[in-house]
């Protein structure tokens, strides 16, 4: 089937904007999950929703950053008040859970670069 | 120290060499290990992951675990111009109790494979 869509592609921003960003899963996938990733910087994990679950949101920088996830499916994830360091690519992963083993295999999105200016 | 760490290279080989990638982790419960590709400017790809300790082969690539030495590698047999990019490690850090999704990467390391 098809793989993890994101919407935009690209968002240009200014300073104090709130934005939206959205993350379609691929299908039948329970776990999604939102990382940052800065210029020259590795991946930082922001929020992981599994299921029914409530969301681990130990990753999200501040409380201007937040995320919802409707129908176990389509997850947005919204900025509040945009700063200049929130620029980076916003990367949306899905996975099948399996329980017990810990093995997960996240097939990532093509993600959505975010400019504020 | 980090989490996951990765010599951020860049690691230059000669076409047809072997490509050595390396990973240090922190976390001695740490179930599953995965690597990943990232082209510039594209999402990462994955290409291989290793949860049991002792080599893992895929075509080229080898996946290497040595859970007591904490420490992961990747392999990459007859390197091509293709295989240039960043090469993610991430770590599953085992929260207990059901799986456990999330992944902590390390810096990545950049490959260049010249002809």
């Amino acid at each position: 089937g098809a793989g993890v869509s994101q919407s935009p592609s690209n968002k240009v921003t200014e300073k104090g904007k709130d934005v939206e960003l959205r993350c379609d899963p691929i299908s039948g996938h329970t776990a999604l999950y939102w990382y940052r990733q800065s210029l020259g910087q590795g991946l930082e994990f922001l929020i992981y929703f599994q299921g029914n679950s409530a969301p681990d949101k130990s990753g999200l920088p501040s409380d201007r950053f937040s995320a919802e996830r409707t129908g176990g499916s389509v997850s947005t994830l919204t900025i509040q008040r945009t700063q200049q360091e929130d620029s980076a690519v916003y990367l949306c992963a899905s996975s099948l859970v399996y329980d017990g083993g810990g093995l997960q295999t996240q097939y990532f999105g093509p993600g959505t670069r975010l400019l504020v200016l | 120290q980090k989490e996951v760490e990765q010599n951020s290279g860049p690691l230059s080989v000669p076409e047809g060499a072997i490509a050595s990638l390396n990973c240090t982790y922190s976390d001695r419960g740490s179930q599953s290990f995965f690597w990943y590709r990232q082209y510039s400017g594209k999402s990462p790809e994955l290409i291989m992951f290793i949860y049991s300790n002792g080599d893992k082969e895929d075509g080229r690539f080898t996946a290497q675990l040595n859970k007591a030495s904490q420490y992961v590698s990747l392999l990459i047999r007859d390197s091509q111009p293709s295989d240039s990019a960043t090469y993610l490690c991430a770590v599953n850090p085992w929260a207990g109790g059901t799986s456990y999704g999330k992944l902590t990467f390390g810096q990545g390391t950049i490959l260049t494979v010249h002809p």
